[in-house]
């Protein structure tokens, strides 16, 4: 079975400050990747994926992320926050024979204006 | 058009008591998914579905725990004799089809309390 883990449980930064969030991998076989979003008072939304290719993929919002196959690494990334990317940010993965997504713990990002 | 719907949104309950949770996933996704999220935790898979028939349903905790589909659309989570430790936030997510490269689109949960 996988596991994901998220390094940073509370992210606070200023408007403009970059982001990066940590995530790790431990699973022997090929995984797709996937960034979700939780919003105040919204349900988790896709941010976005990896599946093959590219490394670095973009996401919406400015959100981009990096998968580093030998660091079973894929960490989420925006040179520049918001105040609107106040949110809890999940890791998942899923491997390529089976179904179910594998989260991490989450990270809550607290953007101050 | 319309996303993923769950209800009721919050359930109170005393424990020992039966509950039932419901799922409306998105029209014509024919596969569907359970998770529950503890406090300070991520989603942790329960089962899934694909059309009726239960799938996988490795996740569910232990015999209390049951899940239908009957239909193909509409899904309910069943769960017996609640206990404390029940409580948490119970998702519902659909996609098209069953499988690693389908997007799931998860409903608002289900915000489940036992006393």
């Amino acid at each position: 079975a996988q596991s994901v883990s998220q390094h940073n449980h509370h992210v606070i930064l200023s408007e403009a400050a970059s982001l990066e969030l940590g995530c790790n991998y431990s699973y022997g076989g090929t995984v797709n990747l996937f960034w979700y979003v939780q919003y105040p008072g919204q349900h988790l939304q896709l941010l976005l994926k990896y599946f093959s290719g590219d490394p670095l993929v973009k996401g919406i919002k400015g959100f981009e992320a990096e998968f580093i196959k030998s660091k079973f690494s894929f960490n989420l990334r925006k040179p520049s926050v918001q105040w609107s990317d106040t949110a809890e940010y999940f890791c998942a993965v899923i491997a390529l024979n089976d179904y179910k997504l594998s989260f991490g713990a989450g990270t809550t990002v607290t953007v101050r204006a | 058009g319309a996303g993923v719907s769950q209800t009721p949104s919050n359930k109170v309950t005393e424990k020992g008591k039966y509950v039932e949770l419901r799922c409306d996933p998105i029209s014509g996704h024919t596969a569907l998914y359970w998770y529950r999220q503890s406090l300070g935790q991520g989603p942790e898979f329960l089962i899934y579905f694909q059309g009726t028939g239960a799938a996988d349903d490795s996740g569910l905790p232990n015999d209390r725990f049951f899940a239908v589909r009957p239909e193909g659309s509409v899904s309910t989570l069943k769960i017996q004799r609640t206990e404390r430790g029940d409580s948490a936030v119970y998702l519902c997510a659909s996609s098209p089809l069953l499988g690693p490269y389908n997007e799931q689109f998860f409903g608002p949960g289900t915000r489940l309390t036992v006393l």
